[in-house]
């Protein structure tokens, strides 16, 4: 089993839907985790850390379950500059961040 | 511009030549990452530092692989004789040593021909 799990997509929707995205782990000591977009040929840009239960920032939605080891993130109202492709973090101690493969994310006009 | 500078943008070179990298974090960071990514993939951990302390080092790195900060600010990596398997994006990051956010730069593109 993969470290960090995501379903690479591509997730295509239209303007306006609300798409969520969910990333799961195998380490349960693993301590933070984060949410990045990259966008084509770009660096990783932090989009949201995820500490406890969750935390929301504007039309976005980071949400942690520990039992089950995922973290999930909800986009509302997608935008056609939602576009890119969403990464998954996950510090499992000792500053060594493993990464997802990505989740491809297609805004539709 | 504070955030991180990498330096080359781009670099092409030929299978068994030496290349070296420089990575810039953010001035009051003190903790930089090394990552290579490739296409269709994240970014994979290669190496960690605390100011000038190499702490972490990915099994998955080979003697080839060198990193050095010796002065706990910019950072080098370099690849010696460079395989065509080593072609990839190479990432470097920096943090607070009290956080876990990290901040990416551009990025290094090596091409091994």
């Amino acid at each position: 089993r993969k470290e960090v799990e995501q379903d690479p997509g591509p997730f295509n929707v239209p303007e306006g839907a609300t798409v969520a995205f969910n990333c799961t782990y195998s380490n349960s000591a693993s301590q933070s985790f984060f949410w990045y977009r990259q966008d084509c040929r770009k660096e990783p840009k932090l989009l949201m850390s995820v500490y406890s239960s969750g935390n929301e920032d504007g039309r976005f939605t980071a949400q942690l379950n520990r039992a089950s080891q995922y973290i999930s993130l909800l986009i509302r109202d997608s935008k056609l500059s939602d576009s890119a492709t969403y990464l998954c973090a996950v510090n499992e101690g000792y500053q060594k961040v493993t990464f997802g493969t990505g989740t491809k994310l297609q805004v539709i006009p | 511009d504070t955030g991180v500078s990498q330096d080359p943008r781009h670099k092409i070179t030929k299978r068994g030549q030496n290349v070296t990298f420089r990575c810039d974090p953010i001035s009051e960071h003190n903790r930089l990452y090394w990552y290579r990514q490739t296409l269709g993939q994240g970014p994979e951990f290669l190496t960690y530092f605390q100011n000038e302390a190499q702490l972490e080092k990915s099994r998955l790195l080979s003697d080839r692989f060198s990193a050095e900060r010796p002065k706990g600010s910019f950072s080098t990596l370099e690849i010696q004789r460079t395989e065509q398997g080593d072609s990839a994006m190479y990432l470097c990051a920096s943090s607070f040593a009290g956080g876990d956010e990290q901040f990416f730069g551009p990025g290094t593109r090596l091409t091994v021909l």
